[in-house]
């Protein structure tokens, strides 16, 4: 069973900044947060990992709460391309166990 | 090395057949995965290997289905007396395990297999 929920679908305009939030209510301990990015037909892609604060990378941003029972996902300026199904985890990296993903979906 | 390898990227297979999936991971990865998803879900767990090791194989489906990783290289994923239902995407990914410590996955394109 997934271990994160996360919102179904979202919607964004190319430009715009992408924030997907994730609640991590069972997170362990030694849980590090990852976020993958799967597009269709493919496997999915790795993008950011962190354990409690803010991770930046050149393709994300990460926020982790104090408590860290959440986690946002930041996407600056979203183009058509990053239309793609993004997906939350917080294991040890034993069973890396994905939910059903948020499909973003970004128009013109 | 160009990532995770799997072989064959598609399979088309009769109701009743076995089939045999291959994965090659990234060569220094120590850790590999097999994972089946369908369409509008995500990727579902089936089993991983530490080195030639199986560590975690419960969530394997059934008993038809069964991995190898005899080297601790490459791995191979069978179905035997396949069923419609075995259609999907099957997914491999390897990572780094050191310790408690584990670096991030990489996923291959995965194999689709489809049973007629």
């Amino acid at each position: 069973l997934a271990k994160t929920t996360q919102p179904i679908s979202m919607d964004s305009y190319e430009g715009q900044e992408v924030n997907i939030t994730c609640s991590h209510n069972n997170i362990a301990t030694n849980d590090y947060i990852t976020w993958y990015q799967q597009f269709p037909s493919q496997g999915p892609r790795f993008i950011i990992q962190g354990y409690k604060t803010k991770v930046t990378n050149e393709v994300a941003s990460l926020f982790i709460p104090a408590d860290r029972k959440s986690s946002t996902l930041s996407l600056p300026r979203v183009s058509l391309s990053d239309t793609a199904v993004y997906y939350c985890l917080d294991n040890a990296g034993n069973m890396l166990t994905f939910g059903g993903g948020t499909r973003l979906m970004v128009k013109p | 090395d160009t990532g995770v390898s799997q072989d064959p990227r598609h399979k088309i297979t009769k109701r009743g057949q076995n089939v045999t999936f291959r994965c090659d991971p990234i060569s220094e990865h120590n850790r590999l995965y097999w994972y089946r998803q369908t369409l509008g879900q995500g990727p579902e767990f089936l089993t991983y290997f530490q080195n030639e090791a199986q560590l975690e194989k419960s969530r394997l489906l059934s008993d038809r289905f069964s991995a190898e990783r005899p080297k601790g290289s490459f791995s191979t994923l069978e179905i035997q007396r396949t069923e419609q239902g075995d259609s999907a995407m099957y997914l491999c990914a390897s990572s780094l395990s050191f310790g408690e410590m584990n670096t991030e996955a990489f996923f291959g394109q995965g194999t689709r297999l489809t049973v007629v």
